[in-house]
C-alpha cells in the first residue's frame, strides 16, 4: 500500500455545480479525516469517521457539505451548490490507532477545488 | 474557536544552522499536540505526536518539546539541511467544545544552501 489517495487532484467548478472527492484510506486504517485548507490558514477540520460511522462533524460545515464511507473503506466528500468561498484545498488523514486524537495520521496530497 | 499560534510565519536558515520554532496553545482542556512537516507539493507528513507535560520527542535532526501547564511547544531543528525545506504545522487536539482539533498557520521554513 502506497499511502491515502485523493481524487481528483485538482478540481475546478462553476459557482453552483456539485463537486464529489474521493478518498482511499491506508488499507485497515480504521479512522478517516476530512479537512479544508484556506489560503494563510492551517487545516481545519471537517469531518470524522471510525469505519463507516460518522462520528464527529464540524459545527462550522454548511449543510451543503456531506461526506460518506459506506463499506468503511473509501470516502466521498460531496459539496453542492458550490459557492466561491469553498475554493480551498481538501485534505484526508487515516489512521488505525486505537486512541483518538494521539493517533498518527497520514495524510493524502489533496484535492484542489477552485470554484469560479 | 480557539486560538493556536505557530511563531515566526517564516524564517530563512543558512544550511547547518540550528533552528527552533514555537506552537501556543491554550492551556486548558489539553489532550494531544501534533507536529506535521508539510513540503510544497507532498502530504503533510507526521512528526510527532506529544500527549504528558514535559515530553520529548526526537526523530533525527528534529526534536520537540511540550509544556502544557504553559501552553506551548517547540520544535528543534539541529543542523539545517535543504531538504529541511517546509513548512511546520501543529495541531492542538483538546477536550471540551464543539472543534476538537485546531491548528496554527503553520511556520515556513527555508534553509538556504
Amino acid at each position: 500500500d502506497t499511502g491515502v489517495s485523493q481524487d481528483p487532484r485538482h478540481k475546478i467548478t462553476k459557482r453552483g455545480q456539485n463537486v464529489t472527492f474521493r478518498c482511499d484510506p491506508i488499507s485497515e486504517h480504521n479512522r478517516l479525516y476530512w479537512y479544508r485548507q484556506t489560503l494563510g490558514q492551517g487545516p481545519e477540520f471537517l469531518t470524522y469517521f471510525q469505519n463507516e460511522a460518522q462520528l464527529e462533524k464540524s459545527r462550522l460545515l454548511s449543510n451543503r457539505f456531506s461526506a460518506e464511507r459506506p463499506k468503511g473503506s473509501f470516502s466521498t466528500l460531496e459539496i453542492q451548490r458550490t459557492e466561491q468561498g469553498d475554493s480551498a484545498m481538501y485534505l484526508c488523514a487515516s489512521s488505525s490507532e486505537a486512541a483518538w486524537g494521539t493517533d498518527t495520521q497520514y495524510f493524502g496530497p489533496g484535492t484542489r477545488l477552485t470554484v469560479l | 474557536i480557539l486560538n493556536v499560534e505557530q511563531s515566526p510565519q517564516s524564517l530563512h536558515v543558512q544550511e547547518g544552522d540550528s533552528t527552533n520554532f514555537t506552537c501556543s496553545f491554550p492551556s486548558s482542556n489539553f489532550y494531544a499536540l501534533h507536529w506535521y512537516r508539510w513540503e510544497t507539493a507532498k502530504s503533510p507528513e507526521a512528526l510527532f505526536v506529544m500527549t504528558l507535560n514535559g515530553d520529548e520527542k526526537k526523530k533525527g535532526r528534529i526534536s520537540a518539546t511540550l509544556n502544557t501547564k504553559e501552553g506551548y511547544s517547540y520544535l528543534y531543528i539541529k543542523g539545517s539541511q535543504p531538504e529541511d525545506s517546509a513548512t511546520y504545522l501543529c495541531a492542538f487536539w483538546h477536550t471540551g467544545g464543539y472543534q476538537k482539533v485546531t491548528f496554527g498557520t503553520g511556520t515556513k521554513l527555508q534553509v538556504i544552501p
